[in-house]
């Protein structure tokens, strides 16, 4: 139980392009998400929050008109990196949970801008 | 503000060797502390959450273990495929009612046939 699917794993585009990633709850209803960005050797860095039908609450130094972050539903959050360059080059994971149960998360996205 | 520290940061260990990470936490009334396995190039996998001092919970070769201060993650006879970074995460009262996690650094653990 409690999986999360995330997607696209790797994208490579140039620079200038908006790229979108997927985060799916599979098994469970996920009240909230949570988006994070992994440098190389470093820990996880929350990037925002998202509960269902609110807008997303975003950590101090993060762009939110950079970093689109939708959440539909209950099984589905959106993070869409607008016009990327590539110091947006990094490793994704999205996260979610229910309620009070411990976070879940995908397997990330390798983000890749020439 | 809620601080994570992770020691050490890399460890290798031989097979059947067992030993121990640490995770020291500094945090203004503790929610929870969560351990997380990470693969290369995959997200994180929840391990365990521990909640109050004494407490203590176990999974195959691994157990962890829970102080007013830090938290160990034993590792008995390791094996090979034990080999990943394992993450500790703290949730305190100023995560809000969304409950974040603030993650240490991680320690990189290798396992030696």
């Amino acid at each position: 139980g409690a999986v999360v699917s995330q997607h696209p794993s790797r994208v490579i585009c140039k620079s200038g392009t908006s790229v979108k990633i997927e985060c799916r709850s599979l098994d469970f209803q996920a009240t909230t998400m949570f988006w994070y960005r992994q440098f190389p050797k470093q820990s996880l860095m929350l990037m925002a929050t998202s509960n269902e039908g609110s807008k997303a609450t975003y950590e101090q130094g993060v762009e939110k008109d950079k970093f689109l972050i939708n959440h539909a539903s209950l099984t589905l959050s959106t993070l869409t990196v607008t016009s990327a360059h590539p110091e947006d080059s990094s490793f994704y994971i999205c996260s979610a949970s229910h309620r009070n149960q411990p976070q879940h998360f995908g397997d990330g996205t390798r983000l890749s801008i020439l | 503000e809620d601080q994570v520290t992770q020691s050490p940061e890399a460890l290798r260990l031989q097979e059947g060797e067992s030993s121990s990470l640490n995770c020291s936490y500094t945090v203004s009334g503790l929610r929870g502390l969560f351990w997380y396995r990470q693969d290369p190039g995959k997200g994180p996998e929840f391990l365990f959450t521990l909640y109050s001092a004494g407490e203590e919970k176990e999974k195959e070769r691994l157990k962890a273990t829970l102080t007013k201060k830090e938290s160990f993650l034993h590792i008995t006879a390791p094996k090979p495929e034990d080999s990943a970074t394992y993450l500790c995460a703290v949730q305190s009262p100023s995560s809000g009612s969304a409950r974040q996690l603030t993650f240490g650094s991680g320690t990189q653990l290798t396992v030696l046939p």
